[in-house]
Order: C-alpha cells, then structure tokens, then sequence
C-alpha cells in the first residue's frame, strides 16, 4: 500500500513534442505528490508539486494533472527540449508520516533534436 | 552558498570493511534523510532523523547505522552486514512548514570491489 508506481521506465521523445510519465498510488492518506528531476551525476531536485485539493499543477512547460478517484497522477512536459533529458521520479507522502517521501522508480527521459 | 554537502563522491572498499559517508548542511533544517539508490528501482529510505539526538529506521536499514549529534551533520555507515553495499547514496534535508519539499546532495557513489 506504501507503493508508488510509475511508467514508463524509458521514454524518447522529438524535440517539441510532449512528454508524459505516469503514476499511481493506493495509499488514500498521501496528501502531497511532487515530482523530481534528476541529471547523471547529481541528486534530484524538486520540479513541482501537487495537493489533492487541485486537480491540475502548471508551471511554464511543466503541468501536474492530479485523479483523486483513480489515485494517479501524471507529469506532462510540453514543447521538449534536450536539455529536459534526465530521470524523473514521481513521489508521494503523508503529513501524518514525518513528510517520508515514497519514490517510483524513475523514467529516463531522452529528449532526441 | 546553502545546501547540501556529501562526501566522499567516490567511494571504494574492499568486502568486509565498514564504510562512513559524509553529509553536513547549512540549511538550518531540522530533518534529515539517507535514501539509496539502485537502477530501476528508485530512491528508497534508509534512516530518517527529525530532531538532534533521534533517528528512526527506513525501509531498508538493515546493514546500516547512523548518528545524530548535531543538526548539521548526519552521517552514514555502510556496516560489512550490509550484503549488497554497491549503490549511489542520496542524503537529504527538510525545512519546518507543510511542504515536503526534500533538498538533495550530490550523492556519494559507493562500489565495494
């Protein structure tokens, strides 16, 4: 139930398109979900963020859409650029549980010119 | 400049030898937190300390020990009941508030020949 389960594990997309990772969670306490950005070599860093009292998240090219019924939550990346190439990780966490963040198991993007 | 300080960022033991990883920040944070992290499965968590002088157990800490005797500093050993110690360790802080939001270090790479 402590579960985070994020798809795809690879995903390339062309330069201009759009990038989309998916996640889906069980565990109906989890009341914070960000997503995080990672390059070779350095550790993650926040990219945005969602509560479950929005259903949708946009900051410039990158947009959380939130389903509360269906439990997921999914990362889009509009017009992809090749320096968005990294790993993404979905997370999930409860107020209630010392704010321990839930990690999927990362998409590595490539982003092709 | 704030933030998060690992070290080493390479690491290299032999079998049998306990390993202590490095990790001090400036933040001001009162959490902080020890992730591993293997290919394709994520970052998961080793031990976690909320206050100065407590930690509590993640949920792969077997084979690990830590201590917290200053706010700034959390370090990390790889003890030799570790069985698989070979991994990219993460350490993190939080800051007080309702965000969540987790500050990361550059990671320290550990390969046990």
């Amino acid at each position: 139930q402590q579960q985070v389960k994020q798809s795809p594990q690879s995903l390339i997309v062309q330069k201009g398109g759009i990038s989309i990772i998916n996640c889906a969670y069980e565990n109906t306490a989890f009341d914070y979900f960000p997503w995080y950005q990672q390059f070779p070599g350095k550790g993650p860093a926040l990219l945005i963020a969602i509560r479950p009292d929005v259903s949708e998240k946009k900051e410039g090219r990158f947009t959380i859409s939130f389903n509360k019924s269906a439990k997921q939550f999914s990362l889009h990346i509009m017009d992809s650029q090749p320096g968005d190439s990294a790993t993404y990780f979905c997370a999930a966490s409860s107020s209630g549980g010392y704010n321990k963040l839930i990690f999927g198991a990362g998409t590595r993007l490539a982003v092709h010119p | 400049d704030g933030g998060i300080t690992q070290s080493p960022k390479y690491l290299f033991r032999k079998e049998g030898q306990n390993v202590t990883l490095s990790c001090e920040q400036n933040l001001n944070h009162d959490a902080m937190y020890w992730y591993r992290q293997d290919p394709g499965q994520g970052l998961r968590l080793i031990y976690y300390s909320q206050i100065v002088n407590d930690f509590q157990k993640g949920d792969i800490a077997e084979g690990y020990s830590v201590s917290r005797e200053k706010k700034e500093s959390f370090p990390l050993t790889v003890t030799s009941a570790q069985k698989n110690p070979t991994a990219f360790y993460l350490c993190a802080s939080r800051g007080g508030g309702n965000t969540g939001e987790l500050f990361f270090g550059e990671g320290s790479r550990l390969t046990v020949l």
